[in-house]
């Protein structure tokens, strides 16, 4: 299986630009997809395809990456923000990392 | 606009079979495929299996052998048999549309527990 890797915490201030990492055990090129969860929610869809916005996602989240090292960007983040990221990649079969909980300060 | 929702009993005895129903709306099951993913509680999504839109199946090799997905196109409804229940298959349970490989719409989940 392809393991995602994810910094457990990260803690900010709103206004602030913060980068959240996914590290892929084996590449998946650029079948990496990232979601938001919000306590006692379903998980949203944010970005697919490691670069690309989800309709209706506002566009201070970006993603980038392909291979192995992938990152979801937010500038600024806002307090509504306060979440746990998941990436999936779908290159070898179904795989989700374990999550971030972002934090505002 | 597109909705899925899962049904099913929250409690499960070990070793017993659960049996949930994603019923859907405002998509085609011919059109686009069903994923089930599950969630235990303060931990990442697990991927379970899908149900293609052309009827065939895929599941995740570490439940392969407990899982079962089908679907009734004429009722808009994909269903999820798992065997041999155990204490770690407690967790959130989802369907998901499935939209080249990613999960565009999530069900609301289904808390389901297992335990005697």
């Amino acid at each position: 299986d392809t393991v995602l890797t994810q910094s457990p915490a990260l803690a900010v201030s709103p206004g602030e630009r913060v980068t959240i990492s996914c590290r892929a055990s084996e590449s998946v090129s650029t079948g990496m997809h990232w979601y938001q969860q919000k306590p006692g929610q379903q998980p949203k869809l944010l970005i697919y395809g490691a670069s690309n916005l989800e309709s209706g996602v506002p566009a201070r989240f970006s993603g980038s990456g392909s291979g192995t090292d992938f990152t979801l960007t937010i500038d600024p983040v806002e307090a509504d923000d306060t979440a746990t990221y998941f990436c999936q990649q779908s290159w070898n079969d179904n795989t989700f990392g374990a999550g971030t909980k972002l934090e505002l300060k | 606009q597109v909705q899925l929702k899962e049904s099913g009993p929250g409690l499960v005895q070990p070793s017993e079979t659960l049996s949930l129903t994603c019923t859907v709306s405002g998509f085609s099951l011919t059109s686009y495929s069903v994923s089930w993913v599950r969630q235990p509680s303060g931990k990442g999504p697990e991927w379970m299996g899908r149900m293609w839109y052309d009827g065939d199946t895929a599941y995740n090799s570490a439940l392969k052998s407990r899982l079962s997905i089908s679907r009734d196109t004429s009722k808009n409804q994909v269903f999820l048999k798992m065997n041999s229940l155990q204490t770690d298959d407690t967790g959130t349970y989802y369907c998901t549309r499935e939209e080249d490989y990613y999960f565009d719409y999530w069900g609301q989940g289904v808390m389901v527990t297992v335990s005697s």
